[in-house]
């Protein structure tokens, strides 16, 4: 039950595409399509973003999407707002009802 | 509404045990999968159990197992996390989550907005 991997931080402009990449583990990541990825505001409860790897959940925006290739997910966030600017976690399924989150990621919109 | 509110949190000695709750309401409780989530202030999210709709599947994080027993009451409509053992280190914010699975975790659609645990002598 090792923490997946992301990047501390990620930053871009305003209209700019960002990804995040997330690694776990032929465990985890690399056997379940239930990886989800969380944004949260300072202060504020986690919202989904993305679930089963790449769908968006009912009044999520289109700017957000998901995808995975082996132990590795990734989220891209295309036509960066400011609102945008939040830390981010990915999660999956670990197996025997147990999840993983990723160590998460602050996005800085410059 | 879809509402998770939890309660319990507060300050205890190491070693000593606290029992939190999260009161779900606007749902139907019975229906879904549920789980506890903590963060240490100014730090990631952690998993910290989960349970199935009927209580019969449960898991558990590493760093909790066989201290922490998560339970549910599905009459009363509320979920409950009982922590013995605690540790300086399970100081945290301590979220109460809605799967939208059942039996097994898909994801987490809902959030409370958290109860405090501070363990400190």
């Amino acid at each position: 039950q090792s923490a997946l991997t992301q990047p501390a931080s990620v930053s871009g402009s305003p209209g700019q595409s960002i990804t995040i990449s997330c690694t776990g583990t032929s465990s985890d990541v690399g056997t379940y399509n239930l990886v989800s990825w969380y944004q949260q505001h300072p202060g504020k409860a986690p919202k989904v973003m993305i679930s089963y790897v790449s769908k968006r959940p009912s009044g999520v925006s289109n700017r957000f999407s998901g995808s995975k290739s082996g132990n590795t997910a990734s989220l891209t966030i295309s036509g960066l707002q400011a609102e945008d600017e939040a830390d981010y976690y990915c999660c999956s399924y670990g197996g025997s009802s147990t999840y993983v989150f990723g160590t998460g990621t602050k996005v800085t919109v410059l | 509404e879809v509402q998770l509110v939890e309660s319990g949190g507060g300050l205890v000695q190491p070693g000593r045990s606290l029992r939190l709750s999260c009161a779900a309401s606007g749902f139907t409780f019975e229906n879904y999968a549920m789980h506890w989530v903590r963060q240490v202030p100014g730090k990631g999210l952690e998993w910290v159990s989960g349970i199935s709709w009927k209580g019969g599947s449960t898991g558990y994080a590493d760093s909790v197992k066989s201290r922490f027993t998560i339970s549910r009451d599905n009459a009363k409509t509320s979920l409950y996390l009982q922590m013995n053992s605690l540790r300086t280190e399970d100081t945290a914010l301590y979220y109460c989550a809605k799967d939208i699975g059942e039996v097994a975790f898909y994801y987490m659609d809902v959030w409370g907005k958290g109860t405090t645990v501070s363990v400190s002598s």
